[in-house]
């Protein structure tokens, strides 16, 4: 099973609402990825997750807020966004952050709207 | 520092054309090359990958070959279909992450 899974698919939010998205993986892997991907342009990285751990956070503003409860899931807390964080939010993980070679699977992605 | 560059597109070809899709890449070291695909209204699927120089990776008819002496990693396939239609990124991974090209846009005509 190489499928990384995420919910909801789609989400509209006004900007004093609280949500959360979550993505779950059963391949084992031990490294987890949230990216922000805008129309028309590459995935942004946001954070990565090594071993449970939060491993980088790309400067991401804090009204983001991820969370890794255990090696297959990966949540993104939100509150209070902006109209310009609507975008494609994507999941991905990997065998291990430090494996060369190591490919990325991404899920499906979860479309947010902010109003 | 690491970056990727690829051709712009958008590309448009006739159903059974064959396809070239450029990329470069600037990194220190060896970094591993990979080849993603992003169908409309989905997330990234890898295409292809290729681990160290001259490695050719190959996935449903797609090919690229890491050019070690051209730092490049171009995508090609001998005769696209309709349902090829997407956006191609190239990708390399870098000391700490992976590092995206803008994408370049594939329109097959039946």
């Amino acid at each position: 099973d190489t499928e990384v899974t995420q919910t909801p698919k789609h989400l509209v939010m006004g900007m004093t609402n609280k949500k959360s998205l979550k993505c779950e993986q059963h391949m084992g892997h031990r490294a987890m990825y949230w990216y922000k991907q805008k129309a028309k342009k590459p995935p942004e990285l946001m954070f990565v997750y090594s071993y449970e751990k939060l491993s980088i956070n790309e400067s991401v503003p804090s009204r983001f807020s991820p969370e890794c409860p255990n090696s297959s899931l990966l949540n993104l807390h939100l509150h209070a966004l902006q109209p310009e964080d609507s975008a494609l939010y994507l999941c991905a993980s990997s065998q291990d952050r430090w494996l060369a070679g190591a490919e990325q699977y991404f899920g499906p992605g979860t479309r947010l709207t902010v109003t | 520092g690491n970056s990727v560059t690829q051709m712009e597109g958008p590309v448009t070809l006739s159903e059974e054309a064959f396809l070239t899709i450029n990329c470069t890449y600037t990194a220190t070291g060896y970094p591993s090359l990979f080849w993603y695909v992003q169908y409309p209204g989905e997330g990234l699927q890898l295409l292809l990958k290729a681990t160290k120089a001259d490695d050719k990776g190959s996935n449903k008819g797609f090919e690229a070959t890491y050019r070690k002496e051209t730092t490049s990693f171009h995508l090609e396939k001998g005769s696209v279909q309709v349902s090829d239609s997407a956006v191609y990124f190239c990708a390399l991974r870098g000391t700490y992450k992976y590092i995206f090209g803008t994408g370049t846009r594939l329109k097959v005509l039946a």
